[in-house]
């Protein structure tokens, strides 16, 4: 059973609210992944991290911020939560250094909804 | 770039009927192949995965070859029950050193009994 875990699994919060959704993982991965699944189910890579102190941009441009202080811990912050923010924030963390080719475990999913 | 094509859905099958989920892929380097299932309300788990041509990934029934000639890694189940009912992801690790996962659009699946 994976251990990763996402706070809140829900949240309906107003708009112009900061917001911080939690992901921490037991495992001692290094490596640390933020994706937004939209409606039509598809995954898009938001943020990810290789380590404490190392944060990057992914595939999606994303208005969310991420931080990496301890290698258990990869909140990821909204400053102003608009509508449009409005989806399935799903964590994700891999083992192995240098390696590559190993399984992601995901989180629960927090679904967040602006009004 | 790395891409990863699964066929659309929604499936709908019959209990025990078989099953099979398209998956190809592009990728430059000799990618590591996975399927993940995402059941209602939940994160996606890894249900198998093969690391190099010819390996079968094989769980719960369910199997999957690696095709490196084909480019293809679907996903198969002789008899499938209704709690398979889900949506399935077909994955692929991208070139070493990135550390990213290149994800399909997902297949969803309904069972009837």
């Amino acid at each position: 059973e994976a251990d990763i875990y996402q706070t809140p699994r829900y949240l309906v919060i107003g708009t112009g609210k900061k917001i911080t959704l939690e992901c921490s993982q037991t495992m001692g991965h290094d490596k640390m992944y933020w994706y937004q699944q939209d409606p039509g189910m598809e995954l898009h890579l938001i943020h990810y991290s290789y380590g404490v102190n190392s944060t990057e941009k992914g595939d999606l441009s994303s208005e969310s911020t991420v931080s990496r202080i301890r290698t258990e811990h990869f909140p990821l912050t909204l400053e102003s939560a608009r509508p449009s923010h409005t989806s399935q924030y799903l964590c994700a963390s891999t083992a192995g250094t240098g390696v590559w080719n190993t399984e992601a475990f995901f989180g629960q999913g927090t679904r967040l909804t602006v009004v | 770039g790395d891409s990863v094509t699964q066929m659309e859905g929604p499936v709908t099958l019959s209990e025990e009927a078989f099953l099979t989920i398209n998956c190809t892929y592009t990728a430059t380097g000799y990618p590591s192949l996975f399927w993940y299932v995402q059941y209602p309300g939940e994160g996606l788990q890894l249900l198998l995965k093969a690391t190099k041509a010819d390996d079968k990934g094989s769980n719960k029934g369910f199997e999957a070859t690696y095709r490196k000639e084909t480019t293809s890694f679907h996903l198969e189940k002789g008899s499938v029950q209704v709690s398979d009912s889900a949506v399935y992801f077909c994955a692929l690790s991208a070139t070493p050193g990135t550390y990213k996962y290149i994800f399909g659009t997902g297949t969803r699946l309904k069972v009837l009994a």
